[in-house]
């Protein structure tokens, strides 16, 4: 079965803590994406990446970092620095170079502060 | 900066009726644009992606068109049912394949 698997589908962070959300691909797409997602407000852009061991800042990379050593793999690191990370997160990824290629999303991260 | 806006915030209608979900883009220099549902607390699905060199897509009883001049697409989905019950997304993709989100519409439809 191809898809996004994303976990855990919640977390806890207590304040100071960093904390690790998974995402994994078994599509062979090239390029992956993090995205924030608020109550009544679009998907924001975190960071994204279009190859292994290369990624760019989206929109609100303050307080996140990520990785990309493998290519079915972009883990996103939300940081003691994200001083509002409640949020639902969202894992995607496409083909890239291919006209008609859509994003395919994960099951989402819903990350809780304690 | 791309800006996507997507009126109404929230619909709610008698099943068979006809759904109209309306969504506007300030950047007409878009590569495509795209439909996307979401089920309360998951993630998202494909419903149509439309290029930018064309004025509809058609999915069974959905149906979007664009137009790239006025900075408008229209997500048509005829005869509803509660199971379209859901938040739709549209999404504005540039030429470096960002996607630029609406906040959502999201539709209850009544049995």
């Amino acid at each position: 079965d191809g898809g996004i698997t994303q976990s855990p589908k919640y977390l806890f962070r207590k304040e100071g803590q960093n904390v690790t959300l998974s995402c994994e691909q078994n599509l062979n797409h090239d390029a992956m994406y993090w995205y924030r997602q608020d109550p009544g407000q679009g998907l924001r852009l975190i960071y994204y990446s279009q190859i292994v061991n290369d990624f760019q800042k989206g929109d609100i990379a303050e307080g996140y970092s990520v990785s990309r050593e493998k290519k079915e793999s972009f883990p996103l690191t939300v940081t003691s620095a994200q001083k509002n990370p409640t949020a639902f997160y969202l894992c995607a990824s496409s083909a890239v170079g291919t006209v008609q290629e859509t994003q395919y999303f994960g099951p989402g991260t819903r990350l809780l502060v304690l | 900066k791309q800006e996507v806006t997507q009126i109404p915030a929230a619909l709610s209608v008698p099943e068979g009726e006809n759904l109209v979900l309306n969504c506007s883009f300030t950047d007409s220099a878009i590569y495509n644009l795209q439909w996307f549902r979401q089920d309360p607390g998951k993630g998202l699905t494909s419903l149509l992606l439309i290029q930018s060199s064309q004025r509809e897509q058609t999915s069974g009883r959905l149906n979007a068109s664009l137009d790239k001049s006025s900075g408008r697409s229209t997500l048509y989905i005829a005869a509803s049912q509660p199971g379209d019950s859901a938040t739709y997304l549209c999404a504005a993709e540039s030429n470096d394949y960002k996607l630029s989100f609406g906040a959502g519409t999201t539709v209850t439809v009544r049995a």
